[in-house]
């Protein structure tokens, strides 16, 4: 039962515009998000991350918005740049103790330049 | 180098044999995570050691599965006995500090596949 999900397996964007990635969770316990991106045959690297106490945080050109009642939070990137494109992992903590991070399928992201 | 280094990068076996995979953590890093990530599937908690505290060992699939950790330090997953649904990508990740509080760091991973 995926409690973290990515229903788009991939995304194309056009070199410059915004790339939307979108990630729902039904587990009402998680309490802390991030977002990793991944490049083939290279481990995961941390990109961003929000609490559930904000509804947004942004670091240069990435924005993760969170809506807690709707249990979704989406990562913006703007402008996307060809280097941008690879998998984007959505992930999850549960608790202020945790340390399992339970993650979706991922998205891949192409940017077109 | 300076990240999480994994070893081997790829292994082919064949059923019914034993897979050893080693994780050299960033020095320093007290908290050790073995994650997997089967094909088309998210990463998977398998193991998390934290300092001298016993690892939880929650997430492994079977009894087929162990891990070690020798001197707060490198750590070993063996998976007894493969199996053709063991093949994934075995991710070793290290932190300084266990939970959100420390940035994941993870490995390039090691590639098993099961004949």
């Amino acid at each position: 039962d995926q409690q973290v999900k990515q229903n788009s397996p991939s995304l194309s964007v056009q070199e410059g515009r915004i790339s939307i990635l979108n990630c729902d969770y039904t587990n009402s316990m998680f309490d802390y998000f991030l977002w990793y991106k991944k490049y083939p045959a290279e481990g995961p690297t941390f990109l961003i991350s929000i609490s559930s106490i904000k509804d947004k945080n942004e670091d240069g050109r990435f924005t993760v918005f969170l809506n807690k009642s709707a249990k979704h939070l989406s990562l913006h990137i703007v402008p996307s740049q060809p280097g941008d494109s690879a998998v984007y992992f959505c992930a999850a903590y549960s608790g202020a103790g945790s340390y399992q991070l339970t993650f979706g399928k991922g998205t891949k992201l192409s940017v077109i330049p | 180098g300076a990240g999480v280094s994994q070893s081997p990068s790829n292994k082919v076996t064949e059923k019914g044999k034993d897979v050893e995979l080693r994780c050299d953590p960033i020095s320093g890093h007290t908290a050790l995570y073995w994650y997997r990530q089967s094909l088309g599937q998210g990463l998977e908690f398998l193991i998390y050691f934290q300092g001298n505290s016993a690892p939880d060992k929650s997430g492994l699939p079977s009894d087929r599965f162990s891990a070690e950790r020798t001197g707060g330090s490198v750590s070993t997953l063996t998976i007894q006995r493969t199996q053709q649904e063991d093949s994934a990508v075995y991710l070793c990740a290290s932190s300084r500090s266990g939970g959100r509080t420390g940035e994941l760091f993870f490995g390039e991973g090691s590639r098993l596949t099961v004949l």
